[in-house]
């Protein structure tokens, strides 16, 4: 069965480090993959997304991620983390069904930022 | 443009009872679909529609009833609330079947006693 996996719970950086959330999907084509950013109380706001071309896409905030074929994986970077940045990253995946798409999300990694 | 509006922010019902979660959105975005949140489990698909007079079932459409009688509004009911229906629901709208970016509602958060 198609599934996206967030492996970390909750990561803790220091402000102005780097940070890698990872991500890895499993599913049988080359998914549209997406990132997605969630503050508290809030909805979900795009921060990137990944459908062909280049495998290293730009995002809102100074994220990017890299789409690794022979890995699976989807991980967000960043290469100087602001206090601003606490919040819960989704990873999702978008799977094609008859006449649309579905989105399959990971259960999510909690951002805190120490300062 | 207000984007994806959800009311009411906050709801208490009673095992039971029902209620209409309502959503709409002024994009003019043919795909749209409710999710719910729960601790741990990131986002789950309840039901989407690729259009008006269209729906289908997600993930966990089981308890939850939709309807989309024009392209802003996709509403969800619950004809009778259980407690394991206590999540946060967010709807969303995207403008290519789903496959591009989806724009989230602020979300409503549900207690079911």
């Amino acid at each position: 069965a198609q599934s996206v996996t967030q492996p970390d719970i909750h990561i803790t950086v220091s402000e102005g480090a780097s940070l890698e959330l990872r991500c890895n999907y499993s599913y049988g084509a080359t998914p549209y993959l997406f990132w997605y950013v969630q503050s508290p109380g809030q909805g979900l706001q795009l921060l990137l997304k990944y459908f062909s071309g280049d495998t290293l896409v730009q995002g809102i905030k100074g994220f990017e991620a890299e789409f690794k074929r022979s890995q699976s994986s989807f991980n967000l970077r960043k290469p100087s983390v602001h206090w601003s940045d606490a919040a819960e990253y989704f990873c999702a995946v978008a799977l094609r069904m008859d006449s649309s798409y579905k989105l399959i999300f990971g259960s999510g990694t909690r951002l805190l930022v120490r300062p | 443009n207000a984007g994806v509006t959800q009311t009411p922010k906050f709801q208490v019902l009673k095992t039971g009872q029902s209620m209409t979660l309502q959503c709409a959105q002024d994009m003019n975005h043919e795909y749209m679909s409710w999710y719910r949140q729960d601790p741990g489990m990131g986002l789950r698909l309840i039901h989407y529609s690729v259009g008006a007079g269209i729906t289908d079932q997600g993930e966990v459409p089981n308890g939850y009833n939709v309807s989309r009688s024009t392209t802003e509004d996709f509403p969800l009911r619950l004809l009778s609330a259980a407690p394991s229906q206590t999540s946060v629901y967010f709807c969303a709208s995207s403008p290519d079947r789903g496959a591009e970016t989806q724009y989230f509602g602020p979300g409503t958060r549900l207690l079911v006693l």
